[in-house]
């Protein structure tokens, strides 16, 4: 079981919004920055996030982060067929002194 | 841009142990941290482990027992060991380069290890 929460599963429509939380403790999210990666199927997931909200060079503006407390959202806006995959969250947990993912969102763009 | 490649058996028998190497290209390895990550079948991402350049290393509790990251800086790659594999095991294996305290910057494609006899 993970120790970031993170639906199983979302869906919207083509050019809607949605978002996906990300819950987890003040020894993870509450004290380290929170990142989110792209699962595309059959490849390697891909940084989307980091340090909360920031995007890397080339991911466009569609996708925003947000951290409050021990809590974490992943926003996308402009929904395309090509987002479709699995989303994690991942931080570090001070606690365990590991790195801890979420279980993954599946994203359905219907 | 940092390239990483994993390579290693695709088939390891129980108790025995998985022995991976990633090989970086395009960028020092030097000053950074380099980890493992593995995804079991249809299921989410497990952090294995990290390495610093200098060869501080970080387990997940979980696995520490079994695990143990090396590096080599001279010939830009690092290595997992993982012993008395058993199926529950049997995962896609990535090789990534991480900074502990923001995310992990860049994956290397992944490599499958089955274990069973």
């Amino acid at each position: 079981q993970s120790l970031l929460t993170q639906p199983p599963s979302v869906s919207a429509a083509p050019g809607q919004k949605v978002t996906i939380s990300c819950s987890g403790s003040r020894s993870n999210i509450g004290k380290n920055y929170v990142s989110w990666y792209q699962q595309l199927p059959g490849t390697a997931p891909k940084l989307i996030i980091y340090d909360n909200n920031n995007r890397p060079s080339g991911i466009p503006d569609r996708f925003s982060g947000s951290k409050s407390g021990t809590s974490a959202t992943l926003g996308i806006t402009g929904l395309q067929t090509g987002d479709e995959a699995d989303y994690y969250c991942g931080t570090w947990d001070s606690s365990l002194s590991a790195g801890v993912f979420g279980g993954g969102t599946k994203l359905t763009v219907l | 841009q940092v390239q990483l490649q994993e390579s290693g058996p695709g088939l390891v028998k129980p108790s025995e142990t998985l022995s991976l190497t990633c090989t970086v290209s395009g960028g020092s390895i030097d000053s950074y941290y380099w980890s493992w990550i593995r995804q079991p079948p249809g299921k989410g991402l497990e952090w294995i482990g990290y390495i610093y350049y200098s060869g501080s290393t970080s387990y997940n509790p979980s696995l520490k027992s079994r695990v143990t990251i090396s590096v080599a800086t001279s010939k830009s790659h690092f290595s997992l060991k993982l012993t008395s594999v058993t199926a529950a095991d049997t995962a896609v294996y990535y090789c990534a380069r991480e900074d502990p305290t923001t995310a992990i910057f860049a994956w290397g494609q992944g490599t499958m290890v089955t274990v069973s006899s």
